[in-house]
C-alpha cells in the first residue's frame, strides 16, 4: 500500500542551525502538506502546498520557515535558524483532490 | 480562528467495553475525519466523513457527519486492547474547490484499566 515516507526519523540540531526535512508523498497526490506536534499536544497545521506553490499557511509558518518540491517526488520543509520552541515532531501529508490526507511517520525534531 | 472541542481528554476502558468521543466546533466543515496515533507515530485515518448527516462504518468503529456540519461522534464497539492510543477528530473546509488544511481537535486519550 503506498505511504507516505519521511527522513530523518529523528534529527538533533543546535539552536540558530538550519534543517530540511524530507518528504516523499503518495506519488498520485496533488495536495502536500506539513503539520507539527508539539508533545503531548494537539497537531497543528503549518501549510498546504498545490500546484507548485503554498496554497495556505498558518501564523505558526512564519519567514523562518520555507517549502520546497525540488523535483518530482521529493517536498521539503526548511527552518532556517531553528529555535528552542521548534523541538516537536513534524508530520508530512498528501491527498489527492477532495480527499482525505495520509500522514508520514513524521521526523522528531529536537533543538539543543 | 476556528476550533474543535473534542471530548473527553482522555477515559479509561476494559476489554469489551463501548467507547464514544466526540468533537464539536461553532464552524461549518465539509469533511470530518478520525484519526488515531500511537506513540512516537503519524495520525493514521481510521473514518472520512464527507456529507452531512452521513454514518459510517470501519469494522468495530462507527462515525456520524452531524446534520449541523458542525460536530461528529466516533464510536468503538467491543473494544480491545489494541485500540489503546490517542483520536483525533480532524476537520476541513474546502473553498472553491481548493483542499483546506486540517484543524485538528486535542485528542482523546484511550487507556486499559488496571
Amino acid at each position: 500500500e503506498p505511504e507516505v515516507t519521511q527522513t530523518p526519523s529523528h534529527q538533533v540540531t543546535q539552536m540558530g542551525q538550519e534543517v530540511i526535512l524530507r518528504c516523499v508523498p503518495i506519488s498520485n497526490h496533488l495536495y502536500f502538506y506539513w503539520y507539527r506536534q508539539i508533545l503531548g499536544q494537539k497537531v497543528e497545521f503549518l501549510v498546504s502546498f498545490y500546484n507548485n506553490e503554498i496554497s495556505e499557511k498558518s501564523e505558526i509558518f512564519d519567514d523562518q520557515f520555507s517549502v520546497e518540491r525540488p523535483d518530482g517526488s521529493n517536498f521539503t520543509l526548511k527552518i532556517r535558524s531553528t529555535k528552542l520552541e521548534d523541538s516537536a515532531m513534524y508530520f508530512c501529508a498528501s491527498s489527492r483532490e477532495n480527499t482525505e490526507a495520509f500522514f508520514g511517520q513524521g521526523t522528531r525534531l529536537t533543538v539543543v | 480562528g476556528q476550533q474543535l472541542n473534542q471530548s473527553p481528554q482522555s477515559m479509561f476502558i476494559q476489554e469489551g467495553e463501548d467507547v464514544s468521543m466526540n468533537c464539536t466546533s461553532s464552524s461549518i466543515f465539509n469533511t470530518w475525519l478520525w484519526y488515531k496515533q500511537d506513540p512516537g507515530e503519524g495520525p493514521v485515518l481510521l473514518i472520512a466523513l464527507y456529507k452531512a448527516g452521513e454514518l459510517t462504518s470501519n469494522g468495530r468503529l462507527t462515525a456520524q457527519f452531524g446534520i449541523t456540519r458542525k460536530d461528529s461522534f466516533l464510536n468503538i464497539s467491543a473494544s480491545i486492547p489494541s485500540d489503546v492510543g490517542i483520536y483525533f477528530c480532524a476537520g476541513q473546509v474546502n473553498y472553491g474547490g481548493s483542499q483546506g488544511n486540517l484543524i485538528f481537535g486535542k485528542g482523546t486519550k484511550l487507556s486499559v484499566k488496571p
